[in-house]
């Protein structure tokens, strides 16, 4: 069964530092998503992907994110100047169109020290 | 704003029983919705997707919506170990748009 690839599993950085979050799509997809689910809390709703930009973000999604489809397979997540608040698991998701569910990758635990 | 409301649990039952999970939501725009599985550190896994109000059945699986009460609930028969999971509920006004999770239910099923 196709499956949403993401890599690292986990990623220490040190506050301050940037990070780059990879994600391999469904391949025949075209819609990706970032979410993120800090522990013990809900899944949050970061960015949406669509058509080589981005289609809606959160408040989450800042200044200090950004996404990029670099080519044509990779989906990444970029922070560039970690925080604290910033530990979480990220999940990278995607559909084949904007009328089914997600689905999602095994995530990346990220721990910003 | 709490959108979406899930009952935490943790839920336990025996191997065999029926299960009933249920969210709320206050968002009467919402549309769109969906039930996941997530195993520990895992990422969700979609069960079922369902579009306005009604029922959708899927192997052991039932999802129904009541739009006019705000209320969503999935049905597991004949409940196995290997459905041992959090269930969250999830839903969105639009297609494609982010969804809106509820914080989902821990459900323990012993054999």
């Amino acid at each position: 069964e196709p499956e949403v690839t993401q890599t690292p599993s986990h990623q220490v950085t040190q506050m301050g530092q940037e990070v780059i979050l990879r994600c391999v799509p469904i391949s025949n997809h075209l819609y990706f998503y970032w979410y993120r689910q800090i522990l013990g809390q809900k899944v949050e709703f970061l960015v949406s992907f669509y058509n080589n930009e981005i289609s809606e973000k959160s408040e989450i999604f800042d200044d200090q994110f950004s996404v990029e489809r670099p080519d044509g397979s990779n989906f990444t997540l970029k922070i560039r100047s970690t925080k604290l608040e910033d530990s979480a698991m990220y999940f990278c998701a995607s559909s084949e169109t904007d009328r089914q569910g997600y689905t999602f990758g095994s995530g990346t635990r990220l721990t910003v020290v | 704003q709490k959108e979406v409301e899930q009952d935490p649990g943790p839920l336990s039952v025996p191997e065999g029983a029926i299960v009933s999970l249920n969210c709320t939501y206050s968002n009467s725009a919402f549309q769109y919705f969906m039930w996941y599985r997530q195993y520990s550190r895992k990422g969700p896994e979609l069960l079922m997707y369902t579009y306005s109000s009604g029922n959708k059945e899927d192997g052991r699986f039932t999802a129904q919506v009541d739009k006019s009460s705000k209320y969503i609930s999935l049905f597991i028969r004949d409940s196995q170990p290997s459905d041992s999971a959090t269930y969250l509920c999830a839903m969105s006004d639009q297609a494609g748009t982010a969804l809106i999770f509820g914080k989902g239910t821990t459900l323990s099923v012993s054999s």
